[in-house]
């Protein structure tokens, strides 16, 4: 069974500059993830789809943070302007209603450095 | 607000011998779920072990325990017989309707 897939792995961009993020998630997983975690701290929830509805988004900074799950398989997280704290690794997430609750398969995450 | 502490930033361990990760979460919830992550160096985070916390007995995986102190809210992890391979971030998560982490305890093993 292949994985959460994540990309680009890397990124760097200049301040005030766009980027986005892809997640592939496991196939069957109804719920996507996508959580921000910088360097140092452990990674915080900034988004979770049930299929392509947003359960939870209350993390989110939504004046430059977006993200998009159509058809409810890929997703695109999007930040337009990059700020320097945006700096972090970018990690989505999924999980199915056969798993445990909690039990989540990660991808191995977009590092993103601001300049 | 539910919080998650792990007050070990850094532990270390020789190869074979056991290790304890210790953590401390803060909860007004009766049922919710206890998890550690690994996370090794530019790899995926998965999942090491979970525990219910309506379950009295510890969870056990192999060379992973738990010791879950409901009342006193600590929830430590403790690693026998060290590999080189456990070297890594390893995160402790509370869940009810999501998972929050702690900041992480990052193990080196020596041999």
């Amino acid at each position: 069974e292949a994985g959460v897939a994540q990309s680009p792995r890397y990124k760097i961009i200049e301040k005030r500059q766009s980027v986005a993020f892809w997640c592939n998630p496991i196939s069957g997983h109804a719920t996507l993830y996508w959580y921000q975690q910088i360097l140092g701290q452990g990674p915080k929830l900034l988004i979770q789809f049930q299929n392509n509805g947003v359960v939870d988004d209350s993390q989110l900074p939504k004046d430059r943070f977006s993200a998009e799950r159509l058809k409810g398989v890929d997703s695109t997280l999007k930040i337009q302007p990059a700020k320097l704290e945006d700096s972090a690794v970018y990690l989505c997430a999924s999980s199915s209603e056969r798993t445990p609750a909690g039990e989540l398969f990660f991808g191995e995450g977009s590092r993103l450095t601001v300049l | 607000a539910q919080t998650v502490t792990q007050s070990q930033p850094e532990m270390s361990v020789q190869e074979a011998e056991t290790v304890t990760l210790s953590c401390t979460y803060d909860t007004s919830e009766s049922d919710y779920y206890l998890f550690w992550y690994k996370q090794p160096p530019s790899r995926q985070m998965i999942l090491v072990i979970r525990q219910e916390a309506y379950k009295q007995q510890n969870a056990t995986e192999n060379r992973f325990s738990v010791n879950f102190q409901k009342a006193a809210k600590s929830f430590s992890l403790k690693i026998s017989d060290s590999q080189l391979g456990d070297a890594a971030m390893y995160f402790c998560a509370y869940n009810t309707d999501k998972l929050i982490f702690g900041t992480g305890t990052r193990l080196q093993v020596f041999p």
